[in-house]
């Protein structure tokens, strides 16, 4: 089975900084997709950003991207320019097979005014 | 964002009693799942749906059913709440190796 690590529980960056959030991922699959997911206080749970495992480019999406090391199994996300509106935990994640998605622990995030 | 409700949003129960939690999606999507979220484990799969009537373990599934009568509704039932099934259960929808789009979360207290 899959395992993903987030050795980060705490972050904190100051605002229109920019913060690198840690994953690690364990898997023997060839084919699968990780994810990072924001969770605001209200407990919705937003797509952040989305790498394929076969695809070698790293993903963007504005602010924030992704740094992609399969050989290393490891998927850092970093966010630029923080925002206010950024604070949230962060959870990163790994599909394959459909329908096994495996979730870390979560990272904190704080931003500081 | 992507039409799923669930509910209720919040219950609190007493142990041994039966619970039902409903997911309902407007987006047809032929995946849904239960999830559950308790500190320190991030979300953990309990049980998932690839369509109609077809249903499979996943994770943490002990204690839990559901059912799947139609492609826009999946329940979730406790058949005997326990106190250790107090978590936040959330349900999420998908349309096959892509991106699972997840609802609001249901708060469940179980006393």
């Amino acid at each position: 089975a899959q395992t993903v690590t987030q050795s980060q529980p705490e972050m904190s960056v100051q605002e229109a900084e920019t913060v690198t959030l840690s994953c690690t991922y364990d898997t023997s699959e060839s084919d699968y997709y990780l994810f990072w997911y924001k969770q605001p206080p209200s407990r919705q749970m937003i797509l952040v950003i989305r790498q394929e495992a076969y695809k070698q480019q790293n993903a963007t999406e504005n602010r924030f991207s992704v740094n992609f090391q399969k050989a290393a199994k490891s998927f850092s996300l970093k966010i630029s320019d923080s925002q206010l509106g950024d604070a949230a935990m962060y959870f990163c994640a790994s599909l394959y097979n459909n329908n096994d998605m495996r979730f870390g622990a979560g990272t904190r995030l704080t931003v500081k005014p | 964002d992507a039409g799923i409700t669930q509910s209720p949003r919040h219950k609190v129960t007493e142990t041994g009693t039966p619970v039902t939690l409903r997911c309902h999606q407007t987006e047809n999507h032929r995946y849904m799942y239960w999830y559950r979220q308790d500190p320190g484990h991030g979300l953990r799969l309990i049980h998932y749906s690839y369509g109609v009537k077809d249903t499979d373990k996943g994770e943490v599934s002990d204690g839990y059913s559901v059912s799947r009568s139609k492609t826009e509704d999946f329940l979730l039932t406790l058949e005997s709440a326990t106190s250790s099934q107090t978590s936040v259960y959330f349900c999420a929808i998908g349309d096959g190796a892509e991106t699972q789009y997840f609802g609001p979360g249901t708060r469940l207290l179980v006393l």
